[in-house]
């Protein structure tokens, strides 16, 4: 079983549509659960930070996280063609090294 | 405020040659860690550096290896290239003690 599996897409959404990624991880060890998103040939953004079950809310983007399940969701609302990227789950244990999901694509059609 | 810095942004090898990578972290962060990201995948962890020693290493060869210097900025060197190093290599920069980690550009190697 893999580390940290993540939904593979691609998604394709109509603009002003809620998008939802979703990641789910094995190791009882993580404890900071993140989310970045990577434009085409760039480096990977950090666009949500949690380190706790529940809801996060920032702008347009929700973070969730349910560690009993284990399992992290991102939620885009009112998406936006700007919002095409790839995203990238990761998570952190004590260790400060970051384990990566594989990326979700996802365009938003104008 | 300058983010991470990365150079070069593109890079052609040959299989066999040895390549350099250069990273100058995020103003006042102090640790640089290494990724590298295959085409369609997500970044895998090389190592870390902190106080200009190795502090955490994920699963490769001894043909990677780091150096960081007393500004903290870092060097990533690949020996003996191989076809499968062909990726972007990606240098996070963070404070001791935070999780939050701030990616560069990249570096893209191609092996011929």
């Amino acid at each position: 079983q893999k580390e940290v599996e993540q939904d593979p897409g691609p998604l394709s959404v109509p603009e002003g549509a809620i998008v939802s990624l979703n990641c789910t991880y094995s190791n009882s060890a993580f404890q900071y659960f993140m989310w970045y998103r990577q434009y085409s040939r760039k480096g990977p953004e950090l666009l949500m930070y949690t380190y706790s079950s529940g809801n996060k809310e920032d702008g347009r983007f929700t973070a969730q996280v349910d560690k009993s399940s284990k399992y992290i969701s991102l939620f885009i609302r009112d998406s936006q063609p700007s919002d095409s990227a790839t995203y990238l789950c990761a998570f952190c244990s004590n260790d400060y090294k970051l384990s990566f999901g594989a990326g979700t694509t996802v365009t938003v059609r104008a | 405020d300058a983010g991470v810095t990365q150079s070069p942004t593109h890079l052609i090898k040959t299989r066999g040659q040895q390549v350099t990578l250069r990273c100058s972290p995020k103003s006042g962060h102090d640790t640089v860690s290494w990724y590298q990201q295959a085409l369609g995948q997500g970044p895998q962890f090389i190592f870390q550096y902190y106080e200009e020693e190795e502090r955490q290493r994920g699963n490769f060869p001894d043909r990677f290896s780091g150096h960081q210097f007393p500004n903290y900025s870092s060097e990533l060197n690949v020996n003996a290239l191989l076809l499968g190093d062909s990726a972007l290599y990606l240098c996070a920069s963070s404070k001791q003690g935070t999780d939050t980690q701030y990616f560069g550009p990249g570096t893209r190697l191609t092996v011929l």
